[in-house]
């Protein structure tokens, strides 16, 4: 098992560009989770996705983001006309379809976004 | 708002010291907790959860309710505990984590 794929792992954007961030699950993994670390900053939740479905988007900026995860292929996070406060390290993370709080999550290895 | 604080942005220990990493959590009922670590180079990684009461690789962490805090804790760093540290809590029913800042452990041989 690959483990959590994540792909770009560096990704330089200008000023209002789009940048799209994609993230493979663990195999037999049906849960996705979306982080955000800003310089010096902790991990912050963005958005929680099942297959097809957003279940919880409580910490997504309310424009210029988006994150869908379709019945085929990789979940992708969306940020369209990017700003210089958009950069940061992204980080996915997959867990079990059987949902427990205490289902561990398995993290990527991060997509670095510097936007220019 | 539910929130994890690490007070210490960096700690750093000779070979053989105790350790000690800070968190405090703001709950007011039972939490889920997590201690997460990221070694050079590699991927964060789960370390321990209080739910398990168990010992990795010599850390153990405790939950103390009425102090909010959930301290991790090793009697002997070794060089190879060097890595960056998060405290973190599962909110609500969908479990996604709220972490701390993280904190900085250095091993100095």
């Amino acid at each position: 098992n690959a483990g959590v794929m994540q792909n770009p792992r560096h990704l330089v954007r200008r000023r209002g560009q789009e940048a799209r961030l994609r993230c493979s699950p663990m195999k037999g993994h049906s849960h996705v989770y979306w982080y955000r670390q800003l310089p010096e900053e902790g991990l912050k939740f963005m958005v929680y996705l099942q297959k097809e479905n957003i279940i919880d988007e409580s910490g997504m900026p309310k424009e210029r983001f988006s994150a869908e995860f379709p019945k085929e292929g990789p979940s992708i996070l969306r940020i369209q006309q990017v700003v210089r406060g958009d950069s940061a390290a992204y980080f996915c993370a997959s867990s079990p379809p059987v949902r427990s709080s205490y289902n561990e999550q398995f993290f990527g290895p991060g997509t670095r976004l510097t936007v220019l | 708002a539910q929130r994890v604080t690490q007070p210490e942005k960096l700690l750093s220990v000779f070979k053989g010291a105790p350790v000690e990493l800070k968190c405090n959590y703001s709950y007011s009922g039972s939490p889920e907790l997590f201690w997460y670590v990221q070694y050079s180079r590699q991927r964060l990684q789960l370390l321990l959860r209080h739910i398990s009461r168990e010992s990795i690789k010599g850390f153990t962490a405790d939950l103390n309710k009425g102090e909010t805090s959930f301290h991790l804790k090793k009697p002997f760093a070794q060089e190879e505990d060097s890595a960056m540290y998060y405290c973190a809590q599962a909110s609500g029913n969908t479990g996604k984590l709220i972490f701390g800042q993280g904190t900085t452990l250095q091993v100095k041989p």
